[in-house]
């Protein structure tokens, strides 16, 4: 089945810096790739997501970049916020089901 | 986006006692919806799959008898943890399956004194 794996688990920018965030998955059946933003106690929300059929996807300061050959997809979040401060998930869809294999997350800091 | 409601939002119960938790896509159909079992600092712990009209499947490790899904409609889903004890306290969210991704409720945080 499929396996997610996620880097960093911790990462520190400085205020207006980028960010970003790598995911490795391992089913080469996988073809949809979300990420999540999730603040203390509240509900995971979809921040942006990719299909295998584009390798970059933009919306304002975040973007999704699929590397398909080598199995791997990044966020990229430019002139961070303290409001980007969250913990971030990575996901890849189960090839078999609707199921979404999961990332361990990452605790975004945005230090002012 | 779509929107899933999930209730109550927080309970606290004596240990032994039961204790339902609604999901409900508000303004879509969802046929699958998921349940989650997030500890702090953790990722998201998938319980089980929760199709309408038929039974749950539950994920390897996850107690079928004690914690009972019910998806009786194209809108709402229940979790119902029998018999809860101390060691079920945790924050339990649902989410609803819309192609191709899941939309989640706000989360359940359960106490078991």
């Amino acid at each position: 089945g499929e396996n997610v794996e996620q880097h960093p688990s911790t990462l520190s920018v400085q205020e207006g810096d980028s960010a970003v965030i790598k995911c490795t998955y391992s089913d080469s059946a996988s073809n949809y790739f979300p990420w999540y933003k999730q603040e203390l106690g509240k509900r995971p929300q979809l921040i942006i997501d990719i299909r295998s059929n584009v390798g970059e996807k933009k919306d304002q300061r975040i973007a999704v970049t699929l590397n398909k050959t080598a199995k791997h997809f990044s966020l990229h979040i430019t002139e961070t916020q303290p409001e980007d401060s969250a913990v971030y998930f990575c996901a890849a869809n189960d090839g078999s089901n609707y199921q979404l294999i999961w990332g361990a997350g990452t605790k975004l800091i945005i230090k002012p | 986006g779509a929107v899933v409601s999930q209730h109550p939002s927080r309970v606290i119960c004596k240990s032994g006692t039961s204790v339902k938790i609604e999901c409900r896509s508000l303004d879509f159909q969802a046929t699958t919806m998921f349940w989650y079992r997030q500890f702090p600092k953790q990722s998201l712990m998938l319980m089980a799959t929760s199709n309408e009209g038929s039974k749950a499947t539950y994920e390897q490790g996850v107690e079928k008898d004690k914690f009972l899904i019910n998806h009786a409609s194209l809108t709402l889903s229940t979790l119902t943890v029998t018999s809860a004890h101390p060691e079920d306290s945790s924050f339990y969210i649902c989410s609803a399956y819309a192609p191709e991704t899941q939309y989640f409720g706000p989360g359940t945080r359960l106490l078991v004194l």
